[in-house]
């Protein structure tokens, strides 16, 4: 199976973390993915993770991988107010050689300033 | 500017009518995709070609034809339009191998 399931929303005030979480039921995922949709725009690639790894930091953004509880989440320290928009997670199931992606339903983070 | 880049942007028609979106990368990538997103923001994969072969296709109405003429182009035409069809469609393109996909802006199609 190729669930993701995440949260539908999350409102932070401006300069608190914001932490967006996510679940998957596809124990053989490779790589594990961000992807981030501001409004009528399409989806931007943030930040992946390789299902070996238990975290990976890019500036602003930390993602945490628990293999054990299939549980991935993204930190976005300092959030601001452009930081506002719908967050996908979504898995890359091992084996595809396709590049076929299994998406959340995204989680809308609403910063106030 | 490097991209990827699908037309229109919105698409306005009546049920029953025959259209066209069309999408283009200028990325060197072998690989494109096509993506249905829905009212509730769910994004799923329809069809996938590389270096011009379909190489995925998931469960999508026969009335749903993808063509890709060269490997920086892949178009979707949709015949008999149903109002089931009214959603956001993202093209996308990669590397085969890579990790990384890159989609275009999305086209709004609403069907009447």
């Amino acid at each position: 199976g190729e669930d993701v399931e995440q949260s539908l929303f999350l409102s932070v005030r401006e300069g608190d973390s914001s932490v967006i979480n996510c679940t998957y039921t596809d124990s053989s995922s490779t790589y594990l993915y961000w992807y981030k949709q501001e409004p009528g725009a399409g989806l931007q690639l943030l930040t992946y993770i390789f299902s070996n790894m238990d975290m990976k930091q890019d500036q602003r953004l930390t993602v945490l991988l628990n293999k054990k509880d299939k549980h991935l989440s993204l930190r976005i320290a300092d959030t601001q107010t452009g930081d506002s928009a719908i967050y996908f997670c979504a898995e890359r199931e091992r084996g595809s050689t396709l590049g076929r992606l299994y998406f959340g339903r995204g989680t809308q983070l609403t910063v106030w300033p | 500017d490097t991209a990827v880049s699908q037309t229109p942007k919105y698409l306005v028609t009546q049920m029953g009518n025959d259209k066209s979106i069309k999408c283009e990368q200028n990325l060197g990538h072998d690989t494109m995709y096509w993506y249905k997103q829905d009212s509730k923001k769910f994004l799923k994969i329809m069809f996938s070609y590389n270096n011009k072969e379909l190489i995925i296709n998931e469960t999508v109405p026969n009335r749903f034809s993808p063509k890709s003429p060269d490997k920086a182009h892949l178009n979707l035409h949709i015949n008999s339009l149903e109002l089931g069809d009214s959603a956001v469609y993202f093209c996308a393109s990669s590397h085969l191998a890579s990790n990384e996909q890159f989609f275009g802006p999305g086209t709004r199609l609403t069907v009447l």
